[in-house]
């Protein structure tokens, strides 16, 4: 079955330090990976997805099919970048969705 | 400005009524989603439509309907609202013909007492 996975609920990190949220994914065949975020009070909106192999707002991803892996990473965070996190797999034409992490950045 | 839009955001509503979502876009998409979701907990499928008069179920099984009449309209109908059916409802559309970028609504906010 197609699954998605975020240990995290929640990660706090102070303001200036790398941060690594991380998503695991179950699904045989290739996958596609996005990662959505949603800042607080507004909609949820894709960040980067990883067939465009892109650097949002500081943020990368890269997908490690040998781990069934996609963690985003920023070497410094900002507070501005406190949100939640989900991560999503596209095995079809439909989304399955991972929990989501909220990541908090401290000043 | 194109958009996608939901209504009410919020509703508080007792055991046993009707109610419906309304999802309305204006971007001129085919692709368009119901999502639920509970507080702190991923999104669940729960209706999609990939065009006119095509509607289908999604993984999470709802007892909402939903219609597809008009391209940039996809309401959802709840005959008789329980409290199980408290949750965030959100709405979503895409244009590309995989279903990615999906672009989210406000999403509605629903309280069964």
């Amino acid at each position: 079955a197609q699954r998605v996975t975020q240990p995290e609920k929640l990660l706090s990190v102070f303001k200036g330090a790398p941060v690594e949220l991380k998503c695991n994914y179950s699904y045989s065949g290739s996958p596609e990976l996005f990662w959505y975020v949603q800042y607080s009070r507004q909609r949820l909106q894709l960040l980067l997805r990883h067939i465009s192999r892109e650097s949002i707002k500081g943020f990368t991803a890269d997908l490690n099919k040998g781990e069934t892996s996609f963690h985003l990473k920023k070497p410094f965070a900002q507070e501005e970048d406190s949100a939640m996190y989900y991560c999503a797999l596209l095995p079809g034409q439909n989304f399955v969705f991972g929990p989501g992490t909220r990541l908090s950045v401290l000043p | 400005e194109a958009d996608i839009y939901q209504t009410p955001r919020y509703l508080v509503i007792g055991t046993g009524k009707k109610i419906t979502l309304e999802c309305s876009q204006t971007m001129g998409h085919d692709k368009m989603y119901w999502y639920q979701q509970d507080p702190g907990m991923e999104l669940h499928l729960i209706h999609y439509s990939y065009g006119v008069n095509s509607t289908e179920k999604g993984d999470l099984s709802s007892e909402s309907t939903v219609s597809r009449i008009r391209t940039e309209h996809f309401p959802l109908t709840l005959e008789s609202a329980r409290p199980s059916h408290t949750s965030q409802y959100l709405c979503a559309s895409s244009g590309n013909p995989r279903g990615r970028d999906q672009y989210f609504g406000p999403g509605t906010r629903l309280l069964v007492l």
